[in-house]
């Protein structure tokens, strides 16, 4: 398996524009996660799915910000509107119920302009 | 829910010497408990991990040790090297259906040459 695979690495945007992050899960995995990480808060639990399931949410930080999980392949993390102080690195993970270690992606690293 | 806090934040040791990062968590329902670690400019990276069963656990030059009773848990490197150097990221998650992990907010440890 090629691991957790995120698109893209690089986001630059401009104030005020939609962002869209995307996750693939490792094959057979039904756990995932969104974190975000800064200098100042460190590794941040945004949110995380069970089954496609949104289980919690309580880590995302604004309206702006929503997550979906459309099938046990793919999730979208988006930000509308886009805000300077959300450049920082966002990490997407997956786990198996079965096992519980982590396995994360490479990030997207978002710098709003 | 869970609060997982990590001391100390920042840990300079010469090569060689051992390094120690300690853990606390506040839900006696933990029994998971990785460690992570994450290079510059990487994803974080499960090093070691323990369960609740287990006081103490050793790979090699790293070893946890868990005190269910105080809930703490630590993580030692012995003769370190300068390869060593990253962020460490302890962690907590309770049984169930759904692998939530909490994060502590890292150690940045710098090993000297």
């Amino acid at each position: 398996d090629a691991g957790v695979i995120q698109s893209p690495r690089h986001e630059v945007t401009e104030m005020g524009q939609e962002v869209t992050l995307r996750c693939k899960p490792i094959s057979g995995h039904n756990s995932l996660f969104w974190y975000r990480q800064t200098m100042m808060r460190g590794l941040e639990l945004l949110i995380y799915f069970n089954n496609n399931v949104p289980i919690d949410d309580s880590g995302m930080p604004e309206d702006r910000f929503s997550a979906k999980m459309p099938n046990a392949s793919f999730s979208t993390l988006k930000i509308q509107p886009s805000e300077p102080r959300d450049s920082a690195v966002y990490f997407c993970a997956s786990s198996s119920t079965v096992g519980t270690e982590a396995f994360f992606g490479q990030g997207t690293r978002l710098t709003v302009v | 829910g869970e609060n997982v806090e990590q001391h100390p934040s920042t840990l300079s040791v010469q090569e060689g010497d051992s390094a120690v990062i300690k853990c606390t968590y506040s839900d006696s329902a933990s029994n998971y408990f990785p460690w992570y670690k994450q290079e510059l400019g990487k994803r974080p990276q499960l090093i070691i991990d323990i369960r609740s069963n287990v006081g103490e656990k050793k790979d090699q030059r790293i070893a946890v040790t868990l005190n269910k009773t105080a809930k703490h848990f630590s993580l030692h490197i012995t003769e370190t090297q300068p390869e060593d150097s990253a962020v460490y990221f302890c962690a907590a998650s309770k049984p169930g259906g759904y692998q939530k992990v909490t994060f502590g907010t890292g150690t940045k440890l710098q090993v000297i040459p």
